[in-house]
């Protein structure tokens, strides 16, 4: 019963570098999700989607890219990283618009 | 948009004592409000969660009340235990949305000394 599954755990990123954070679902769920999570300030939604083939902007998009070409997985992508990308990292999923969401585990992620 | 706001921002209780977390929200088309705890190292885990056409729910020893006028919910834990030690986090939904993201406050770290 796996779940939100994320990878990396834990990554470190030098300034300008590329990479994308994975993300999969097996519980069939059509939104999905992702957020970020700074010290003190909550979790901010970096972009979700509705099904495959959807995507969209949520609070704090800027810097990063997401694809959705199967009900399964949504990929972050980071182009050029940066020091304020420094966070973690959380995929979430719900089976609906009015359905519990449930999160991955995490992605620590860490640029210098 | 919809801005949430929590307090208090850390909470420290001694065993068996009751914890209280505020939350307010601004906009009045929100009708679902979930709780989510959070332990060090994992991600947030739903613990109870309120629609608006209720104003009260509860599960054993976590409550959460809603107060649809004055647009603000609470969580209730009562007879703290070390366990329930992590980050809880509010948010809430908007019912006109089809899009289902949830806006979050800033988060609770409690403390339950034993």
């Amino acid at each position: 019963n796996a779940g939100v599954t994320q990878t990396p755990k834990f990554r470190i990123l030098k300034i300008g570098q590329s990479m994308t954070l994975q993300c999969t679902q097996d519980m069939n769920h059509n939104y999905m999700y992702w957020y970020r999570q700074d010290p003190g300030m909550g979790l901010k939604l970096i972009y979700y989607s509705v099904g495959a083939g959807i995507t969209d902007k949520g609070e704090v998009p800027n810097g990063y890219n997401v694809s959705r070409s199967t009900t399964e997985d949504f990929p972050l992508r980071l182009e050029l990283a940066a020091p304020s990308q420094t966070s973690v990292y959380f995929c979430a999923s719900s089976l609906s618009s009015g359905n519990t969401i449930y999160f991955g585990e995490g992605s620590w992620l860490t640029v210098v | 948009g919809e801005n949430v706001e929590q307090h208090p921002s850390t909470l420290s209780v001694q065993e068996g004592d009751s914890a209280v977390i505020k939350c307010t929200y601004s906009d009045s088309a929100s009708n679902y409000f979930p709780w989510y705890k959070q332990e060090l190292g994992k991600g947030p885990q739903l613990i109870i969660d309120i629609r608006s056409n209720v104003g009260e729910k509860k599960d054993q020893r976590i409550a959460v009340t809603l107060n649809k006028t004055a647009k603000h919910f609470s969580l209730h834990i009562t007879e703290t235990q070390p366990e329930d030690s992590a980050v809880y986090f509010c948010a809430a939904r908007r019912g006109s949305s089809n899009t289902g993201k949830l806006i979050f406050g800033q988060g609770t770290t409690l403390q339950v000394k034993p």
